[in-house]
Order: structure tokens, then sequence, then C-alpha cells
């Protein structure tokens, strides 16, 4: 499975736009790149996902690099709501990995007031 | 709309104790599966279903039991809890299970067992 590299950490200045990057130079031609994250003691909250061209919806935009090797997230305005672990991660095409979704350890992300 | 209903929210068990978790799902979605989350692990798949009567086994099954008897319901079964169970456990659901099919999770269980 291709695996991501994410930062540990992150701060964001409430109301600016928080730009969450992700590596992920092994993956294959037929792999998503789905984004969720996790609000303290809560379940993962789907994000978005994509597999070529860049998406958005209404919360947040993913940027996908021409040849797929790397992402970013970008929530366009963040509020303090928006405090929370996001991982990224790639989705095999088919087999069993196809249905599991592996969590690495995500970029913690702090919105600051 | 509920979406994935877990329950219980908590639950205390002493070693060899069994209990069932119970999750739901109202989006009349095809695939269900239970995750496990532990402290600096991540996520790991328990068991997975692609249909009500179908179930598989994931990255750590052992020690637990799936059933799918309807296309809603998808219980966790602990026949004989160990302390190595305590974990949060989460439910997830998706239309069909496949690569462009978001999974949807519910809020979890905190079991402990001492």
């Amino acid at each position: 499975d291709a695996k991501t590299t994410q930062p540990p950490s992150m701060d964001c200045a409430e109301g600016r736009a928080a730009n969450l990057p992700c590596n992920h130079s092994t993956i294959s031609g037929n792999e998503y790149v789905y984004w969720y994250r996790q609000i303290h003691s809560q379940g993962p909250q789907y994000i978005i996902h994509g597999l070529k061209n860049n998406e958005t919806n209404e919360m947040a935009s993913l940027i996908i690099t021409e040849d797929r090797k790397s992402s970013t997230l970008i929530l366009p305005h963040a509020t303090l709501r928006d405090t929370a672990v996001y991982y990224c991660i790639v989705r095999p095409y088919s087999g069993a990995g196809s249905y599991q979704l592996t969590f690495g350890k995500g970029t913690k992300l702090s919105v600051i007031p | 709309n509920a979406g994935v209903t877990q329950t219980p929210k908590f639950q205390v068990l002493k070693t060899g104790q069994s209990m069932t978790l119970q999750c739901a799902q109202d989006m009349n979605h095809e695939y269900m599966s239970w995750y496990r989350q532990d402290p600096g692990m991540g996520l790991r798949l328990i068991h997975y279903s692609v249909g009500a009567g179908i179930t598989d086994q994931g990255e750590v099954p052992n020690g637990y039991n799936v059933s799918r008897s309807t296309t809603e319901d998808f219980p966790l079964r602990l026949l004989s809890a160990a302390p190595s169970q305590t974990s949060v456990y989460f439910c997830a659901s998706s239309s069909t299970g496949g690569r462009n099919s978001p999974l949807h999770f519910g809020n979890g269980t905190r079991l402990t067992v001492t």
C-alpha cells in the first residue's frame, strides 16, 4: 500500500486558510487520496477525496499535484472548531485492502484565536 | 438523519465476560466495518461486511465475532473479554465499500477490560 507522510503538527490563525500537506510518492495511478479528521473523542469525519483532479466541497478543497506524489488539503477559513488531527490516506485499488483505510499519525492542526 | 449509531458509548467489563457492541446505520449502506483505535497505533480493521450475510476478517480479528443478518445492523461480539481488548471501537459504513465510496464513522464505544 502506498504510504503517506504528514507533518506531525501545524498552527493556523483563526480566519486564515489552513494548508495541510501530504506526501504519497509511491501512489499508484488508480489509488484515491482521502482526507479525514478526528476531533478529540469523536469518530473520524470524512472531509474529501480525489483521484487526479482538484476537488472542492463545502468543507474543504483538495489539490493534487500533476504527478500525484503529493496533495494539499485547504480549509479556506479556519475556525476553532477545525482544531483536530487530520489524516491523509491512500486507498488501494482492489482486494481486502481497498476496504480498509490505513490511518497513520496524521497532522495535529491547532487553530489559534 | 442519524448516520452511524453505536451503543453503548462506554463499557467496563471484567476479564472473561462477554458483550456485544451494537452498530446501526440508516443510510442503506451495503458495506460496514469495525475498527479499534489504540494510542499510537492508528485505527485497525477488525472485521468487515460487504452485505447482509457476508462477513470477512480484517487486520486484527482474533477475539471478535461478527454477523450481518440485516443491512442496517453489524454487531461486534466479544466472547471472552481480555485486557488487551481495552480500546475505542468505531463502526463505519459506506455505500459500496469501493475506493470511491467514503466511509462514515460512528462516535465510538470506549471499552475498558479489567
